[in-house]
């Protein structure tokens, strides 16, 4: 059974500049979640989707997006860099209806904001 | 509010020793607990969890305590290998139980 797939795994922006990212999660989960991990905050909740629902939130602002298609696959969007955006994306998936239990991590997106 | 955190940033230990990797949470409703581990350019690997009505779960070289008087969680492991080496990282469910809150991580050194 394929893990959680992201793409790109690297990239490389400039502020003011936008970035999707995609997460693939493992066939028969529903639940997708976004974490940021960053050196300075470690690993922060972004949001979670449930069915193409946004379920949770974060506290990020408006500029980080995401949405979830009918294939249960997951994009995140963030507009207008900035430098501080600059972190290893992580997409992660559940099975389960409820919110509890395991996480399935992909590798990361890691972006650079230049 | 919720917070996960970890005792130490760094442990170093010798081959063969066992491990201790301490967490503190500050949310006494939390429900479910996991430890994750992160090895360089991969992304967090589950290794054990537990829920708030155990105290102790074992796995293969690993052994989570939970201790809800002091809202302590510790990751155990036997026997310490190199391979072991990563950050190891104390997480809880969020009271909407649809995220996890994360510590900070602590890095563990196995040396040979």
């Amino acid at each position: 059974k394929a893990g959680v797939t992201q793409t790109p795994r690297y990239l490389i922006k400039t502020r003011g500049q936008q970035v999707t990212l995609s997460c693939s999660p493992i066939s028969g989960h529903r639940s997708v979640s976004w974490y940021q991990q960053t050196p300075g905050q470690g690993l922060q909740f972004l949001f979670e989707y449930f069915s193409e629902t946004q379920r949770n939130k974060g506290n990020f602002p408006g500029r980080f997006s995401g949405r979830q298609f009918s294939n249960s696959r997951s994009e995140m969007n963030v507009s207008t860099l900035e430098l501080g955006d600059s972190a290893l994306y992580l997409c992660a998936s559940r099975s389960g209806t409820s919110g509890t239990g395991e996480l399935f991590f992909g590798e990361g997106s890691r972006l650079t904001v230049l | 509010g919720e917070n996960v955190g970890l005792h130490l940033p760094t442990l170093s230990v010798q081959e063969g020793d066992n491990s201790i990797i301490n967490c503190a949470y500050s949310n006494s409703a939390s429900d479910y607990f996991i430890w994750y581990k992160q090895e360089s350019g991969k992304g967090p690997q589950f290794i054990i969890d537990i829920r708030s009505n155990m105290d102790k779960r074992q796995g293969q070289r690993v052994t989570v305590l939970l201790n809800k008087t002091v809202k302590h969680l510790s990751l155990q492991i036997a026997a310490t290998q190199p391979g072991d080496s990563a950050v190891y990282f104390c997480a809880e469910d969020n009271q909407a139980g649809t995220a996890l809150i994360f510590g900070k991580g602590t890095t563990l050194s196995v040396s040979s």
